[in-house]
């Protein structure tokens, strides 16, 4: 069965401190990743996907960068956080040409 | 027009009655409409989904309510459990250059009273 592991669940940060948030999924190939964004009692904004390895799609211009080193991995950069980067930031899956979404456990970013 | 408005954006509903959210659309691409369920600090889980040729759709004590004609379709929770209490989402899922995008309704934070 697949799986979806994000990490950490809890963050604080810095202003001005670098940020990386990693997301793997095991059990299939070539899925579409996809990191969201969650302020506090809001709703979700998609922040990047991904269809393929180094392929990266930018819904939102901001602070953020994403990359796809491998074909399951996925991860969320900043050079430097600022404090609206604060939220919670989901990973999610679907398979190729299926619409089921299935996300991650999430990590709580707080920057202070 | 890629917007799913969702409604209410609160709602509380005593142990044993019904909870009902709306969600509109407007994108007739849209083809998938699912629902997704969030506990207070986990992610979002898939609770219920509905395709447009369907105008209901019941597992256990949730039902979807789908509208084609109105652009419009409802959860309906029966029976509601203090354990229920979650914030919603309503989705619409189109394709979208090789891939399905997932729209997502602004949320309703459902809280049941025992």
């Amino acid at each position: 069965s697949q799986t979806i592991h994000q990490w950490p669940a809890t963050l604080v940060q810095p202003v001005g401190s670098p940020l990386s948030l990693e997301c793997t999924v095991e059990g299939t190939s070539n899925p579409n990743l996809y990191w969201y964004r969650q302020a506090a009692g809001r709703g979700l904004q998609l922040l990047f996907y991904s269809v393929g390895i180094g392929q990266i799609s930018s819904e939102v211009p901001q602070n953020l960068s994403a990359s796809r080193p491998q074909d399951r991995q996925f991860i969320l950069s900043s050079k430097k956080l600022l404090l609206s980067d604060s939220g919670f930031y989901l990973c999610a899956w679907s398979p190729q040409g299926a619409w089921g979404y299935t996300f991650g456990s999430g990590t709580r970013l707080t920057v202070v | 027009q890629q917007q799913v408005k969702q409604s209410p954006q609160s709602l509380i509903v005593q142990k044993g009655g019904i909870s009902i959210i709306n969600c509109a659309y407007e994108n007739t691409a849209f083809d998938y409409f699912p629902w997704y369920q969030q506990f207070p600090g986990k992610g979002p889980a898939l609770l219920i989904a509905i395709r447009p040729d369907v105008s209901e759709k019941k597992e256990g004590r949730f039902t979807i309510s789908f509208n084609k004609s109105a652009k419009q379709f409802s959860l309906h929770i029966m029976d509601s459990q203090p354990g229920d209490s979650a914030t919603y989402f309503c989705a619409a899922s189109r394709a979208v250059a090789g891939r399905r995008a997932l729209t997502f309704g602004s949320g309703t934070r459902l809280q049941v009273q025992p």
